[in-house]
């Protein structure tokens, strides 16, 4: 089956960090590496922001210039998990944050952005910064 | 960074009727390979968002008929047909030519 299942509920204070995971099925150790992972997050009443994102075949993440130096996007084949660290965490960045995926491996032999293909999202993790 | 602005903010439609979204964005979605990069999503009410149309017209798997995406360069449009009650919620435009974007929004409801 076909799905991503995210970490639960986080509740932080000002100045910390959070790291939320995000866990591929439908996803074999082969392939793994070939898929493009995005973390897309929601503020309450704001629209969707992509965050950033991981394509391991690649090597490093990529990441949107609003969460540059904050934000880290990790991947790890052994267990089909990616991982968004977020630091020096403010009341503004109280969201849902999504991990989303291709429903099928999107790296071709070049990198290009267009490899981030969404179609399979998980449910969500909330995140609350709160003092 | 690519800029995408959606309009209308909002739209309130009488079922059966139809509707339209329009999407702009600040630089051409035309990649090298010929193909243009621009999704249509739709959010529901407590749900992730679903993808409806890639790649600027192609209707995504088990998407109804009354959807679709037309456009090129920098001007796109969504369009439903005729309108139903399951159609509620936030539709929002994405690009991918250069990094990830996505427009603000539309938030469509039934009058």
């Amino acid at each position: 089956q076909v799905q991503l299942v995210q970490s639960g509920t986080e509740v932080k204070k000002p100045g910390s960090s959070v790291k939320v995971s995000c866990k591929a099925s439908g996803v074999t150790y082969s392939n793994f590496n070939n898929y493009g992972f995005s973390w897309v997050r929601q503020a309450p009443g704001q629209g969707l922001e992509w965050m950033g994102g991981i394509i391991p075949v690649f090597g490093t993440a990529n990441y949107a210039q609003k969460f540059e130096g904050r934000v880290t996007i990790t991947a790890d084949r052994t267990t089909s998990t990616t991982y968004m660290e977020l630091s020096s965490l403010r009341s503004d960045d109280t969201a849902v944050y999504y991990c989303a995926r291709p429903m099928g491996p999107s790296a071709g032999p070049t990198f290009q952005y267009h490899s981030y293909y969404m179609d399979v999202w998980g449910k969500g993790t909330t995140v609350i910064v709160s003092s | 960074d690519i800029v995408m602005t959606q309009t209308p903010l909002s739209l309130s439609v009488t079922p059966g009727q139809p509707a339209s979204i329009s999407c702009k964005s600040s630089q051409s979605l035309l990649h090298s390979d010929g193909k243009t990069y621009l999704y249509w999503y739709l959010q529901k009410p407590g749900q992730p968002p679903q993808l409806l149309i890639y790649e600027a017209s192609n209707r995504f798997s088990g998407v109804p008929e009354r959807f679709s995406g037309s456009g090129s360069g920098t001007d796109f449009t969504l369009k439903i047909s005729r309108v139903e009650a399951e159609d509620v919620g936030v539709y929002s435009c994405l690009q991918s030519v250069d990094l990830l974007t996505f427009g603000g929004g539309t938030k469509v409801d039934i009058k």
